[in-house]
């Protein structure tokens, strides 16, 4: 199966500040790949997907996402925190020919006012 | 309607009970699964059905026993469970087939305690 690396199981940023989550695939075919939100005792939320057509990836909630096939990132970003965006992210993978989903660490999101 | 309805939100069993766990989407996908999540763990894929045939098995043990009675359900049977059990459960649909997975839409879970 193919898998996620996200760097950082904890950041931390100002309200009003840059956020930026890291994470990055594993595999010789670009997959597709998923940011997803969970907020405490709920399921997930999708925020963005890249499914191999524009390399930019607009969300919900103001977040984006670049898929970079040299660097095997996509990264998410938001350029200005709010106290509503504190949750845990997960970045998620899925090939293009079969329904196998696989999930990051996670990355706990704190904003501090 | 693009929810993933998820029962119970709660249950609490013993280690001799069965109890079943049900997942509902009206949303025509044809592809459901089960995830297990722990506390401040990424979901964990269980099982996975495409067109109401399992299609991946995590190597999950038998005391789990998945069941997609039709296109919009999807049942996940407990018995014998161990305490290492509690956890949320949590189920998800997409539209994806053959052609791979564009997205998944998850329920809110099923938090299980085995006492």
């Amino acid at each position: 199966a193919q898998s996620v690396t996200q760097l950082g199981s904890h950041v931390s940023v100002s309200e009003g500040a840059l956020v930026l989550l890291r994470c990055n695939y594993s595999s010789s075919v670009p997959p597709y790949l998923f940011w997803y939100v969970q907020y405490p005792n709920q399921g997930l939320q999708l925020l963005l997907k890249y499914t191999s057509a524009a390399t930019l990836v607009k969300g919900i909630n103001g977040f984006e996402a670049e898929f970079k096939k040299s660097e095997t990132s996509f990264h998410l970003t938001k350029p200005s925190a709010h106290m509503r965006d504190a949750a845990e992210y997960f970045c998620a993978v899925s090939p293009y020919n079969n329904n196998d989903m696989r999930f990051g660490a996670g990355t706990r999101l704190t904003v501090k006012p | 309607d693009t929810e993933v309805t998820q029962t119970p939100k709660h249950l609490v069993m013993g280690m001799t009970n069965k109890k079943s766990l049900k997942c509902e989407q009206h949303m025509g996908h044809r592809a459901m699964y089960w995830y297990k999540q722990k506390a401040k763990k990424p979901p964990e894929l269980m099982f996975v059905y495409s067109y109401e045939k399992l299609s991946i098995n995590e190597s999950v043990p038998s005391r789990f026993s998945p069941e997609c009675p039709n296109s919009s359900l999807l049942n996940l049977h407990l018995h014998a469970l161990q305490p290492e059990d509690s956890a949320l459960y949590l189920c998800a649909s997409s539209p994806s087939t053959s052609r791979g997975n564009t997205e998944a839409f998850f329920g809110q879970g099923t938090r299980l305690t085995v006492v």
